[in-house]
């Protein structure tokens, strides 16, 4: 079965603290995974899309990695601010069409304090 | 970018009311996509669409209808709508074709009594 699941759930940090957020993925095949980040209320906003030969992408103090063998990502936040609060979500694609059907994960809820 | 506008982003209504979500974009794309959302849950496809007089059933199982009669919209109806369809509704847009990126509306959260 496709799943994609997202480690931690939660998670509080101090501003200007780095965190680490884990997804680990048996979506196959795999076309490609994205990170998106979502305030409350608020729709997703892409922050990364990353290919099956892509490793490591940067996106200001995102920065996501992909290790395709082990089918693992990570979304690393660096020098966290108060706006960072927010829900970061996992999705992966696979390669059954020009888009690919997506596997969402539940997202983990990242809250940063002053 | 595929701005996505949705309409209303809150709505509360009671039982058996009928209610229609607006989306619309503005980049005129071919592919879009509802999904729902609880919260602490994975978004769930419910319908989509890959153009004008093309609409398909998503994963979810949805009482909820939509249509394509226009490019740039792509709204969703509840005729009779009940408690169980208390939820978020998001509206997406796919971008530029070799990428596949998903653009996001802002959501329509529906209460229902």
């Amino acid at each position: 079965k496709n799943q994609v699941e997202q480690s931690p759930q939660s998670l509080i940090i101090l501003e200007g603290k780095n965190c680490t957020l884990q997804c680990n993925y048996t979506v196959s095949p795999f076309s490609n995974l994205r990170w998106y980040k979502q305030d409350t209320g608020r729709g997703p906003v892409s922050l990364t899309i990353m290919t099956f030969s892509e490793n490591t992408k940067s996106n200001g103090r995102y920065t996501a990695t992909l290790d395709a063998d082990t089918k693992q990502s990570s979304l690393h936040i660096t020098a966290s601010q108060l706006s960072d609060s927010a829900s970061y979500i996992c999705v992966v694609s696979d390669r059954g069409s020009t888009l690919g059907r997506l596997y969402f994960g539940r997202g983990t809820q990242l809250t940063v304090w002053p | 970018e595929a701005d996505i506008y949705q309409t209303p982003r809150y709505l509360v209504i009671g039982t058996g009311k009928k209610i229609t979500l607006e989306c619309s974009q503005t980049m005129g794309h071919d592919k879009m996509y509802w999904y729902q959302q609880d919260p602490g849950m994975e978004l769930h496809l419910i319908h989509y669409s890959y153009g004008v007089n093309s609409t398909e059933k998503g994963d979810l199982s949805s009482e909820s209808t939509v249509s394509r009669i226009r490019t740039e919209h792509f709204p969703l109806t509840l005729e009779s709508a009940r408690p169980s369809h208390t939820s978020q509704y998001l509206c997406a847009a796919v971008g530029a074709a070799n990428t596949g990126e998903l653009f996001f509306g802002e959501g329509s959260r529906l209460t229902v009594l």
